[in-house]
Formats: structure tokens, C-alpha cells, sequence
């Protein structure tokens, strides 16, 4: 079945400094792929995706490529703040006999940035 | 447009109780599901609904039930808890029930079982 593997947590980075969150995924064809963050005590946010190899979704300074040759959507930016403190997914929709729509989430990436 | 919104927001039950969770989604949206959050489990999909149709169902007993009604709006049902049924209920709706429709999540309600 479809499966998303995400790089484990905790992160800590400084203010200003680069950030990378490796995902790949397993699924049969194209899945549409995704990058959700969770704030504390909160739902999940979309912050980008990505249908079709070799597109790239951005959104808020952050950035991730749909890779079909490594199966891979890392999610990065270039210049990360205080305020992206939280936990991040990566998650795949994919083909579902019937159609549909499911999501398939990896297990989370918590990041702390610091002054 | 008001987003997805989920009531109660916390809920607390005892075992072999059942609980019924509610959803309304986004105006416009046709398709509900709904998932399952715990730090030990992770996000697990639970089912999902169009045009007051199930579609998929995840791994789950058939404790768990659900359905649509014609506005688009979801109820998820839950009877004789378990205290590992203790866990955040997120609700997603979207547009259509295809896969490239992003889903738009609620903030969840936190269910506790003792």
C-alpha cells in the first residue's frame, strides 16, 4: 500500500538558517503529494503541494519538488523564523480503486527554531 | 468563507460509552472525511464521504461509523469506547473527491476516555 517516510524529529535550527525535511513515498503512479503544518493545539494547515512530477509548490518562503525518478517531496526554505516552530507532514494522495480521496500521512517532523 | 469547523471541541467519556463528533465543512465542498491523530499511531484515515456517499474506509472497527447529509455536513460516530479511542478527531473537506483536491482541516475535537 501507499506509504510516506518522513526524516525523524526534532529539529533545532537558529533563526536565519536553512531548513530541509526529507520525505519519499511509496505508491502506485502519480499520487498528488502534500505538505501540512501543525501549530499546537491545532488542526493541520496546508501549506503546499504538488500533482504531477516536476512541479513545484510554494507558499510562504518554503518550497518542495515533486521528484517521480527518487520519490521524493523534500520540503525546504531558505530563511526559517521563530514562527515556523511546529510540526510538519508530508502526506500523499493516491490512485484508490473507486476513486476518492485519502490521505496517507508520514509521521511528522517537529521543528524549533531559536533566536 | 468561514473554514472547516468541528463541535464539541473537547469531549470527555467514559468507557463502553458511544459519542457522536460533528463536522460542517467549507460552503461549496462536497467531500468530508475524517481522521484519526495519536502521538502513537500518528494521522490515520478513517473514512471518507461524497455526496452522502462512503467512498473509502480506513482500518478500523466497526465502532466507527459514519455519514453525510445532503448539505455536506458529517457526523462520525463512535460507540463503546475504548480508552484507545482517546485521541484528536481531525475533519477534512474538499472541493471534489479527487486525489488533486487539497483537503482543508478543521481544528479537530480532542476526545478523552476514562
Amino acid at each position: 500500500g501507499d506509504s510516506v517516510t518522513q526524516m525523524e524529529g526534532p529539529v533545532t535550527l537558529s533563526e536565519e538558517a536553512f531548513l530541509t525535511i526529507n520525505c519519499t513515498y511509496t505508491a502506485t503512479g502519480y499520487p498528488s503529494l502534500f505538505w501540512y503544518v501543525q501549530y499546537p493545539g491545532e488542526g493541520l494547515q496546508l501549506l503546499l503541494k504538488a500533482t504531477k512530477a516536476d512541479d513545484k509548490g510554494s507558499n510562504k518562503g518554503f518550497e518542495a519538488t515533486y521528484r517521480k525518478e527518487t520519490t521524493s517531496f523534500h520540503l525546504e526554505k531558505g530563511s526559517v523564523q521563530v514562527s515556523d516552530s511546529a510540526v510538519y507532514f508530508c502526506a500523499l494522495s493516491g490512485i484508490l480503486t473507486g476513486g476518492g480521496n485519502k490521505l496517507t500521512f508520514g509521521t511528522g517532523t517537529q521543528l524549533k527554531v531559536e533566536l | 468563507k468561514a473554514g472547516v469547523t468541528q463541535t464539541p471541541r473537547y469531549l470527555i467519556k467514559t468507557r463502553g460509552q458511544q459519542v457522536t463528533l460533528s463536522c460542517s465543512p467549507i460552503s461549496g465542498h462536497r467531500s468530508v472525511s475524517w481522521y484519526q491523530q495519536t502521538p502513537g499511531q500518528g494521522l490515520q484515515f478513517l473514512f471518507e464521504y461524497f455526496s452522502e456517499t462512503q467512498r473509502n474506509k480506513g482500518n478500523f472497527p466497526g465502532r466507527f461509523s459514519g455519514r453525510q447529509f445532503s448539505n455536506s455536513r458529517s457526523e462520525m460516530n463512535v460507540s463503546t469506547l475504548e480508552l484507545g479511542d482517546s485521541a484528536l478527531y481531525l475533519c477534512a473537506s474538499s472541493t471534489g473527491a479527487a486525489r488533486y483536491n487539497e483537503q482543508f482541516f478543521g481544528p479537530g475535537t480532542r476526545l478523552t476516555v476514562l
